[in-house]
């Protein structure tokens, strides 16, 4: 079945760093979908791609729909505090029904660097 | 503008219990849904209600019943509530296409522990 994996599953960042994720799948996806997720909250959409090839930012974070359609890469520059939280890659289902019918990946966690 | 709202925020059950997630969306969203999000496992359909007087089984619905009892109201019923049931519940809506395909709205969550 369609499966989104995601890497790395956490990291510890500092105050200026850039951070890169990304996400993969042995399936094809038409849409990609990143969400953050801050503790105790409900996940909200960052940014949403729906075009092999397209790179879309939003702020400091920038998306990428890969070449293959097969993954899909997140980078978030100068990172400050408030970028902890966990990130999840999305994607929908293909047998439809519904377009918030998602699969989600395990999430990304970022952590301060103690 | 509380966008989706779900209660109870916290609840404890003994095995074989049961109980109802609600959840209210004030968005005029025509579809609604119930994801759960246990620790390390991202989140998982388990119903949704493309629109009002539809419902489908998503990826884990085993244990579940829903009721979408109008446009703006979707509830998740536990009939006989197991320790595998113990995760954080999600409701989210979202309308066809608006503002981003694919964009669902969240509530804040239901965390629910069965013993």
């Amino acid at each position: 079945g369609q499966q989104l994996n995601q890497s790395p599953q956490s990291m510890f960042i500092q105050e200026g760093e850039d951070v890169s994720m990304n996400c993969t799948s042995s399936s094809i996806f038409n849409t990609w979908l990143w969400y953050k997720q801050d503790p105790g909250e409900g996940p909200v959409l960052l940014i949403a791609l729906y075009k092999a090839g397209e790179l879309t930012s939003n702020g400091r974070l920038t998306a990428q729909f890969g070449i293959t359609r097969k993954d899909s890469f997140l980078n978030i520059s100068a990172s400050i505090p408030s970028d902890v939280g966990i990130y999840f890659c999305a994607g929908p289902r293909d047998y439809g029904g519904s377009q918030g019918n998602l699969i989600f990946g395990k999430g990304t966690k970022l952590s301060v660097k103690p | 503008n509380a966008g989706v709202t779900q209660t109870p925020k916290f609840q404890v059950l003994k095995t074989g219990q049961s109980m109802t997630l609600q959840c209210a969306q004030d968005m005029n969203h025509n579809s609604m849904y119930w994801y759960r999000q246990d620790p390390g496992m991202g989140l998982r359909l388990i119903y949704y209600s493309a629109s009002e007087g539809t419902t489908d089984k998503g990826e884990v619905p085993n244990g579940y019943n829903v009721s979408r009892l109008n446009k703006r109201e979707f509830s998740l019923r536990l009939e006989s509530a197991a320790p595998s049931q113990t995760s954080v519940y999600f409701c989210a809506s979202s309308e066809l296409g608006r503002p981003r395909t694919g964009e669902l709205f969240f509530g804040e969550g239901s965390r629910l522990t069965v013993l």
